[in-house]
């Protein structure tokens, strides 16, 4: 099984501060995702990324976020200012030699106060 | 867009008894259906998943079923154990690299 890592594992801020969640897949992948899950609820889709641009994203994924590969190992997942609301489970997920199959990062605890 | 529904969101049985957990999908063009296992604090884990060009695919204790004209598809998990105490997705995709839509959990509890 593909294995992803994620930094940090709980990051704190303020409200209107940036933060950088950052994921590592341990080999090469051609498809990173980013989802989140407020607690409780389900895992929702953010956005997907695929040779170097966005390939798709939700209607959650507004002006606010934005994604980039800055040295073709690590994917991040940047929201500029943060709101309350921002505030959930965020993972990121790599799709593995089979096709369709995306396997999940531990996720990032992002808590906006 | 696609919606996924899953029932039921809690169940809990006995040690030893089966478990099963039902998911319906609204787009016909969806065409992958895994399942995923999620710890308390951790990602999601990808335990079976099924393709919609079988009916059903097997994996030791796990069995997972589709129907495709109804547009529902099941997790079985038999000789529950208490190990198995988790929250599980569905989900369901299209094209390879297309989004995962999940279902809202069901959170299952193996009584000792």
């Amino acid at each position: 099984e593909p294995e992803v890592t994620q930094t940090p594992s709980h990051q704190v801020t303020q409200m209107g501060q940036e933060v950088i969640l950052r994921c590592v897949p341990i080999s090469n992948h051609l498809y990173f995702y980013w989802y989140r899950q407020i607690l409780g609820q389900k895992v929702e889709f953010l956005v997907s990324f695929y040779n170097n641009e966005i390939s798709e994203k939700s209607e959650i994924f507004d002006d606010q976020f934005s994604v980039e590969r800055p040295d073709g190992s690590n994917f991040t997942l940047k929201i500029r200012s943060t709101k309350l609301e921002d505030s959930a489970m965020y993972f990121c997920a790599i799709l593995a030699g089979v096709p369709n199959e995306q396997f999940f990062g531990p996720g990032t605890r992002l808590t906006v106060l | 867009g696609e919606n996924v529904e899953q029932h039921p969101s809690t169940l809990s049985v006995q040690e030893g008894d089966s478990a099963v957990i039902k998911c319906t999908y609204s787009d016909s063009a969806s065409n992958y259906f895994p399942w995923y296992k999620q710890e308390l604090g951790k990602g999601p884990q990808l335990i079976i998943d099924i393709r919609s060009n079988v009916g059903e695919k097997k994996d030791q204790r796990i069995a997972v079923t589709l129907n495709k004209t109804a547009k529902h598809f099941s997790l079985h998990i038999t000789e529950t154990q208490p190990e198995d105490s988790a929250v599980y997705f569905c989900a369901a995709s299209g094209n390879t690299g297309n989004q995962f839509y999940f279902g809202t959990g069901t959170s299952l509890t193996v009584i000792p």
